[in-house]
């Protein structure tokens, strides 16, 4: 079935380090992909988003490729800060009828000074 | 006001109490859902509903019971409840039910049941 699967935390990085967050995912379909926040205390907040194959989303230094041959939307930031500490999340919508909407199990991120 | 708005940010219950959680979007979207967040699990589906009528509701018990007035309004009655039902209750919306534009979230109903 569809399914979206991601890295497994926590992360935790020094500020200005390089980050990745791995992200992989089955769908039946022709799926949008997406990455969401979520600040401690917070609800989730859309990050980035792509909608077809090879697009790029980005937002606040944060990007990733949708890859339809590796079925993949790896999240990265080239130099992270302390403010970026939250739990990331991604999700896939499949373009269909009923309720597609599906998210990973999230990875805490953790930017130490 | 824009975007998703959920009330009360905080609410403590026993577990006799009745209770409520509100809702409200100002999106013009037609699709509203209830998710349930608990520690160290993953973002659980509770109910979907689009346009005022329930599509999904994911074995959820009784004791929580969803309300959709109209299109940007969506409650969550609460009578009875369990502390294991303690967590973060976060209320969702998309334009459609397909939710190929993404999720706007509210940021939540922080449950604690004694």
């Amino acid at each position: 079935g569809d399914s979206v699967t991601q890295m497994e935390g926590p992360v935790t990085l020094s500020e200005e380090a390089f980050l990745t967050i791995n992200c992989t995912y089955t769908a039946t379909g022709y799926p949008s992909l997406f990455w969401y926040v979520q600040y401690p205390g917070e609800g989730l907040q859309l990050l980035l988003k792509a909608t077809k194959a090879d697009d790029k989303g980005s937002n606040k230094g944060f990007e990733a490729t949708y890859r339809k041959e590796t079925t993949s939307f790896h999240l990265e930031k080239g130099s992270v800060q302390v403010s970026d500490s939250a739990v990331y999340f991604c999700a896939l919508s499949i373009t269909n009828t009923g309720n597609q909407f599906y998210f990973g199990t999230g990875t805490s991120l953790t930017v130490i000074p | 006001e824009t975007g998703v708005t959920q009330t009360p940010r905080h609410l403590v219950m026993g577990m006799t109490n009745k209770k409520s959680l509100k809702c409200e979007q100002h999106l013009g979207h037609n699709a509203m859902y209830w998710y349930k967040q608990s520690a160290k699990k993953p973002l659980e589906l509770m109910f979907v509903y689009s346009l005022e009528e329930r599509v999904e509701n994911n074995s959820v018990p009784s004791r929580f019971s969803p309300e959709c007035p109209n299109s940007s309004h969506l409650f969550l009655h609460l009578h009875t409840l369990q502390p294991e039902d303690s967590a973060l209750y976060l209320c969702a919306s998309s334009q459609d039910v397909s939710g190929g534009l993404g999720y706007t979230f509210g940021s939540g109903t922080r449950l604690t049941v004694v």
